[in-house]
């Protein structure tokens, strides 16, 4: 079975610097999609960016970035420019795709990000 | 887009009650996920169907959770009874084969069971 671990149960960061939060997965498979969710205090569940296990190079969506290392399992995200509308709980997500059709979201336990003035 | 939309937002039952709550998935969308989200357990699967049809619902915890979906735009979890222990903000998602495999999700349901 696959997981999802988050290691930082809370980080916080000063506004305008950079912050990084982790995660690792456990598959076995070769073909999957890796996602970033941000949950702000609302509790709407909001993709922040995606990632193709068959893609090497690095997904990019304006200030956030992903660190994807395939071999090693890791599938960190980069927010670059902290804003106060970044805190928020993030969540890294795993999907494997059975057949090439849309498979189930596994979770991580979330990271709690506080961006401070 | 209108994006997904769950109703209700919010609600307090007491034990024993019915619960159904609803959604109305991303119109095109053909997979529909139901989530349930605790402190304890995090994010989880409960049920998700594709073109209508429950592709896998062993996420569910037991007999008193129910979900069907009877057409394309619309899609019903039930708990009958319901227990305190199922208090949880629910989430119906959507998603579209062949657009990245992005799910897209609701505003969640807020439910308390006192």
């Amino acid at each position: 079975a696959q997981t999802v671990t988050q290691s930082q149960p809370e980080m916080s960061v000063q506004e305008a610097e950079t912050v990084t939060l982790s995660c690792t997965y456990d598959t076995s498979e070769n073909n999957y999609y890796l996602f970033w969710y941000k949950q702000p205090p609302s509790r709407q569940m909001i993709l922040v960016i995606r990632q193709e296990a068959y893609k090497q190079q690095n997904a990019t969506e304006n200030r956030f970035s992903v660190n994807f290392q395939k071999a090693a399992k890791s599938f960190s995200l980069k927010i670059s420019d902290s804003q106060l509308g970044d805190t928020a709980m993030y969540f890294c997500a795993f999907m494997k795709l059975p057949s090439g059709n849309t498979g189930k979201l596994i979770f991580g336990q979330g990271t709690t990000l506080q961006v401070k003035p | 887009d209108a994006g997904v939309i769950q109703s209700p937002r919010h609600e307090v039952t007491e034990m024993g009650q019915e619960v159904t709550l609803r959604c109305k998935p991303i119109s095109g969308h053909d997979y529909l996920f139901w989530y349930r989200q605790t402190m304890m357990r995090g994010l989880e699967l409960l049920i998700y169907f594709n073109n209508n049809v429950p592709i896998d619902d062993s996420g569910m915890p037991e007999d008193r959770f129910s979900a069907k979906m009877p057409n394309a735009s619309f899609s019903t979890l039930k708990i009958q009874p319901s227990e305190p222990r199922d208090s949880a903000v629910y989430f119906c998602a959507s998603s579209q084969q062949g657009s990245g495999n992005t799910i897209y999700f609701g505003e969640g349901s807020w439910l308390t069971v006192v």
